[in-house]
């Protein structure tokens, strides 16, 4: 079946550094790729839309500048948080719709663990 | 706007005892609903999905039935193992166009031997 892999699993940054989250779809193509956010015991929050060849679609109150997202394949989407501090610590995960799929055919990343120091 | 509410946890049941996970919706229109799994250490999987009202999803022993009269969506099982020790989320989108899914916070399962 169709596979995603999110890589890295886990990562420690020092305060003031940019992290790169990579979202891969392995077996298919995806035009659409979503990013979420997940606090401890708290529910999956979308970040944004990554539109291949577009701009991402942010939600509100996410801030574009601080989660760059870049989507320049059909099976690579990067989410880059920016000038991290210890508030964007939190578990990252992409998910991945196939291109003429089925409407139903989400697949997600196993996430990523960050804590900023 | 759209929105889940699921049923908190942590559940802790024995193996073969019933598991209801409830979860209630709310939502404009018709929205499909899903049921998400998560095992320790791995992404989200599907579970399964229903589509319209009166619709049951079922997969792997668990079935849920979409009933709009209520805007209730719960999962249930009639005999878990440990094996369905994970992390299960409710979630809804709007249908074909909006392909964006909200989730409700999860319920943590653990089935003991």
């Amino acid at each position: 079946g169709a596979v995603v892999s999110q890589h890295p699993s886990w990562v420690i940054c020092k305060s003031g550094t940019s992290v790169k989250i990579e979202c891969r779809s392995l077996d298919f193509q995806a035009t659409t790729m979503f990013w979420y956010r997940q606090f401890p015991k708290q529910s999956l929050m979308l970040m944004a839309t990554s539109n291949e060849g577009s701009k991402a679609t942010y939600e509100q109150g996410v801030e574009k500048d601080k989660f760059l997202i870049n989507h320049a394949s059909l099976t690579l989407s990067t989410l880059t948080v920016t000038s991290a501090h210890p508030e964007d610590s939190s578990f990252y995960i992409c998910s991945a719709r196939e291109t003429g799929g089925s409407f139903y055919g989400y697949t997600f990343g196993s996430g990523t663990r960050l804590t900023v120091v | 706007g759209n929105s889940v509410t699921q049923m908190e946890g942590p559940v802790t049941l024995s193996e073969e005892a019933f598991l209801t996970i409830n979860c209630t919706y709310t939502a404009t229109g018709y929205p499909s609903l899903f049921w998400y799994v998560q095992y320790p250490g791995e992404g989200l999987q599907l579970l399964l999905k229903a589509t319209k009202a009166d619709d049951k999803g079922s997969n792997k022993g668990f079935e849920a039935t979409y009933r709009k009269e209520t805007t209730s969506f719960h999962l249930e099982k009639g005999s878990v193992q440990v094996s369905d020790s994970a992390v299960y989320f409710c979630a809804l989108s709007k249908g074909p166009g909006d392909y964006k899914l909200s989730f409700g916070a999860g319920t943590t399962v653990t089935v003991r031997a």
